[in-house]
């Protein structure tokens, strides 16, 4: 597709459920990145992959999130045991690469909010 | 830590005027540094992606500046017109491997009619 695509648009989750997030990028970009924001206006990287290969995932909390990039599915993200601190939008971005990776633009999807009671 | 400031965090003026707001960046380790128009709800918008010194760009009313030697990026809106209201994030890449940008807070600007 020409955009990224976010399903679902909002989650609500008891404490302590799984929520689980999807993206699928732009058709023919190679990267995927996942970004956090909780705060207001304040993005936080968790995780980029490079096709199905997890290239930095220096973001992610290591307990409790996960996240695939597998052939011909949507990338997902996974919570484990939702905290009330795990309320937040969840953006996808797609980027082509063309050489030097965090030159390319990035293209947003339009997040799912992910609220913890 | 690397910090992304942006100023300022609120703006508010009137249709027709002309504004313009900062993204301060450490000027060491520079690659890229990127602008993106936001309206909650909806996607960030790319609008600038910018890499060389004293670049400038312009994308109908929305133009903007890079001066990596003193770390900061100027954003100009001429003639301010409602549907510019938004968030513009500027975010900023320093070379590393992984590729993900550090964005500012944003600056949330509203225009009156």
């Amino acid at each position: 597709g020409e955009e990224v695509a976010q399903t679902p648009k909002h989650l609500v989750r008891g404490e302590g459920q799984k929520a689980k997030l999807y993206c699928a990028p732009i058709k023919g970009h190679s990267y995927v990145f996942w970004y956090q924001q909780v705060l207001k206006n304040e993005f936080k990287f968790l995780i980029s992959f490079q096709n199905e290969n997890v290239f930095d995932e220096t973001g992610m909390p290591k307990e409790r999130f996960s996240a695939k990039c597998l052939p011909n599915s949507p990338c997902s993200l996974e919570i484990q045991a939702t905290k009330l601190e795990d309320s937040a939008v969840y953006f996808c971005a797609s980027s082509q690469f063309s050489g030097t990776i965090g030159t390319d633009t990035q293209y947003f999807g339009p997040g799912t909010r992910l609220t913890v009671l | 830590i690397l910090n992304v400031e942006q100023s300022p965090q609120s703006l508010h003026v009137q249709e027709g005027d002309s504004t313009n707001f900062t993204c301060s960046f450490p000027s060491s380790n520079f690659y890229a540094l990127h602008w993106y128009r936001w309206e909650t709800a909806k996607s960030p918008e790319a609008l600038f992606v910018m890499t060389l010194n004293g670049d400038e760009k312009k994308k109908g009313r929305i133009s903007a500046t890079l001066n990596t030697k003193e770390g900061y990026s100027y954003l100009y809106i001429k003639g301010s017109q409602p549907e510019d209201s938004a968030t513009y994030l500027c975010a900023f890449y320093n070379g590393g491997s992984q590729g993900n940008l550090i964005f500012g807070k944003g600056t949330k600007l509203s225009v009156k009619p």
